[in-house]
């Protein structure tokens, strides 16, 4: 069965901090990768996603995420993080052809101003 | 344009009450997803329609909770006899569902509180 796990649950970073979020997945098949973000109050957001292609895919506000299939891994990279990053991450793996996210546990990180 | 509307925003039901989600997608999404985010638990995946169809119904976690979706359009999730333990947010999305690009859209979610 499909399986996504992030390895952080909590991080607390000061602003210009960079930031690294795991996330792993367990999956036999193609698969399409996904980071959400949910910002306070406000709903899931898609942040960046990977497909097929580069293994490095940017997204919005400057992040970042690398796909190394050998290692079964989608983490997410930001060089320098800002206070207005405080939110919840989400790691999300697909199976291809539509159908259900499967998420991680989520990562809620606190930037300190 | 308009996202992914849910209402209510909010609900509050005593135990045993059934209730009724609402989900409007995107204009011209085909497929529909729920989604259950709660505490202790992440989020979970309840059902997927394509169409008026769903193909896969394996997150629905007992026979109290239904879903329909008519029209190719709006979708309701029923919980029968609702339990402390239905307690959560019910999250829909939609996406276009192409082969290869299938990116969800997720809308605000009801927040339901079963005292």
């Amino acid at each position: 069965a499909q399986s996504v796990s992030q390895h952080n649950h909590h991080v607390i970073l000061s602003e210009a901090a960079s930031l690294e979020l795991g996330c792993n997945y367990s999956y036999g098949g193609t698969v399409n990768l996904f980071w959400y973000v949910q910002y306070p109050g406000q709903h899931l957001q898609l942040l960046l996603k990977y497909f097929s292609g580069d293994p490095l895919v940017k997204g919005i506000k400057g992040f970042e995420a690398e796909f190394i299939k050998s290692k079964f891994s989608f983490n997410l990279r930001k060089p320098s993080v800002q206070w207005s990053d405080t939110a919840e991450y989400f790691c999300a793996v697909n199976g291809g052809k539509g159908g259900k996210l499967i998420f991680g546990q989520g990562t809620e990180l606190s930037v300190k101003p | 344009g308009a996202g992914v509307s849910q209402s209510p925003s909010n609900k509050v039901t005593e135990k045993g009450k059934d209730v009724e989600l609402r989900c409007d997608p995107i204009s011209g999404h085909t497929a529909l997803y729920w989604y259950r985010q709660s505490l202790g638990q992440g989020l979970e995946f309840l059902i997927y329609f394509q169409g008026n169809s769903a193909p896969d119904k394996s997150g629905l976690p007992s026979d109290r909770f239904s879903a329909e979706r008519t029209g190719g359009s709006v979708s309701t999730l029923t919980i029968q006899r609702t339990q402390q333990e239905d307690s959560a947010v019910y999250l829909c999305a939609s996406s276009e569902n192409r082969e290869t690009y299938n990116e969800q859209f997720f809308g605000p979610g009801t927040r339901l509180t079963v005292l």
